[in-house]
């Protein structure tokens, strides 16, 4: 319905672990962004990215890193997972430029044990 | 202090009621704002922009006052598919770095 779809849906991992979302955005989309949401929670911006490159990042540490690629495809990866990991990682895509609209995925549902 | 905050709720309503939702934010560098519905375990969708003179989409109107910082979204003649949860939304620049609030729980009743 977006056009932009995600996955895995749901996985989960354990502590320690490494984990690679993926992201697939709309055709034209060079921005995407990636946001954390725990429960009970509204979604933590992660990071931003711009034709490939990283263009603003939020509060979160280095192991969180992320990959644009040239069809409008686009990665986060988590290298030792902790339980507060634990949420729902959302990708949001857009073309940008002034009112266009953002685009968000379903969503990636991780638990880590 | 988180950057937007609003009112957790839950409203409870019954059909048919009039519901206001208020927001603030504390960035006063914000341009672009936003409210975001979202249902239970699904991604948060688009409702409506936030204009500074304020706008309206059917029985959706929202306010921005600068001045304030202050956000509002009211809901007229309550549906009981309108029970989600609210989110308010700033931005320094838009489309970059969607800020959100914490939501608010909507439950419409019949």
């Amino acid at each position: 319905e977006t056009g932009v779809t995600q996955s895995p849906t749901h996985l989960i991992k354990t502590r320690g672990q490494q984990v690679t979302l993926r992201c697939s955005s709309q055709s034209g989309h060079n921005t995407v962004s990636w946001y954390q949401q725990a429960l009970g929670q509204g979604p933590q911006f992660i990071f931003q990215y711009y034709r490939e490159e990283e263009n603003g990042r939020g509060n979160f540490p280095p192991r969180f890193s992320g990959l644009q690629f040239p069809n409008y495809s686009s990665e986060l990866n988590v290298n030792a997972l902790e339980l507060d990991d634990s949420a729902l990682y959302l990708c949001a895509s857009c073309l940008a430029g002034y009112r266009n609209t953002i685009y968000f995925g379903e969503g990636s549902w991780l638990t880590v044990v | 202090r988180k950057e937007v905050e609003q009112d957790p709720g839950p409203f409870n309503v019954p059909e048919g009621a009039t519901v206001a939702f208020n927001c603030t934010y504390s960035n006063s560098a914000s341009q672009s704002f936003f409210w975001y519905r979202q249902d239970c375990r699904k991604e948060p969708k688009l409702l409506m922009s936030v204009y500074s003179s304020g706008n309206e989409d059917g029985r959706f109107t929202a306010q921005l006052n600068r001045a304030s910082q202050y956000i509002s979204l009211l809901i007229r003649d309550s549906k009981l598919s309108d029970s989600a949860t609210y989110l308010c939304v700033a931005s320094i620049q838009y489309g970059n770095k969607l800020v959100f609030g914490a939501g608010t729980i909507l439950r419409v009743k019949s």
